[in-house]
């Protein structure tokens, strides 16, 4: 069974950092582009970055780009956003999410739970 | 980016009824690289439709997708009680993926 799990949201104080974990279980981790999406509370789905199978291709969202970086271990199976100088526009909760195919081009089938993110002081 | 404009922006129905959600792109979705997503409250978001017409494993045929260039439908034929939530339209053929803002779908 396909497994995504977040963890290391929390509160944190703007212009903080956190680093966001997504533990992968039941596929081949390292075959699978990822991906971050985030959900202010009461609003809408927004992509945040993507990562390729090797991690040697990376993109973001222009509100996060130079602030958030994007990484994966493969031996542990994990997915990580680092997130730094954050604002309280980065309140959200973040999901890790993962293709219906290893292709580039492919809708997201698999969701974690997602974990939340606070920014304030 | 493709913005995509989604309508209505609640759709309240009795059980049983046809409900029929709009999804508009600002500019031509390539290959119909469209998808439709259902989050209840308090879960995460769940495929439903890929490809603007195929159905996601395990999805049930009452729902059902179409349109192609910028106009996107997604249809659920007989609305059950289990369909609350709301429905999100997805472009992911273009950089950014992007998403429309939902159509929240309520139960009279």
């Amino acid at each position: 069974e396909v497994q995504l799990v977040e963890s290391g949201g929390g509160l944190v104080q703007p212009g903080g950092s956190l680093r966001l974990s997504c533990a992968a279980s039941g596929f081949t981790f390292s075959s699978y582009w990822m991906h971050w999406v985030r959900q202010a509370p009461g609003k809408g789905l927004v992509w945040v970055s993507r990562i390729n199978s090797d991690g040697s291709s990376t993109s973001y969202a222009d509100p996060v780009k130079g602030r958030f970086t994007i990484s994966r271990d493969n031996a542990k199976n994990t997915l990580y956003l680092q997130m730094n100088s954050l604002t309280a526009e980065d309140t959200a909760v973040y999901y890790c999410a993962r293709g219906v195919t290893v292709a580039f081009i492919s809708p997201w089938s698999y969701w974690g739970q997602g974990t939340l993110v606070t920014v304030s002081s | 980016e493709i913005v995509l404009t989604q309508s209505p922006g609640t759709l309240s129905l009795s059980p049983g009824e046809r409900a029929t959600l709009s999804c508009r792109a600002s500019q031509s979705v390539s290959n119909t690289y469209l998808a439709w997503y259902q989050q209840k409250p308090g879960q995460a978001p769940r495929l439903l439709i890929y490809g603007a017409s195929s159905r996601a494993t395990g999805i049930p045929d009452r729902f059902s997708g179409s349109g192609s260039g910028t106009d996107f439908t997604l249809t659920i034929s007989r609305l059950e009680p289990e369909d609350v939530a709301v429905y999100y339209c997805q472009q992911y053929g273009s950089s950014p993926q992007t998403f429309g803002l939902g159509t929240k779908v309520e139960i009279k």
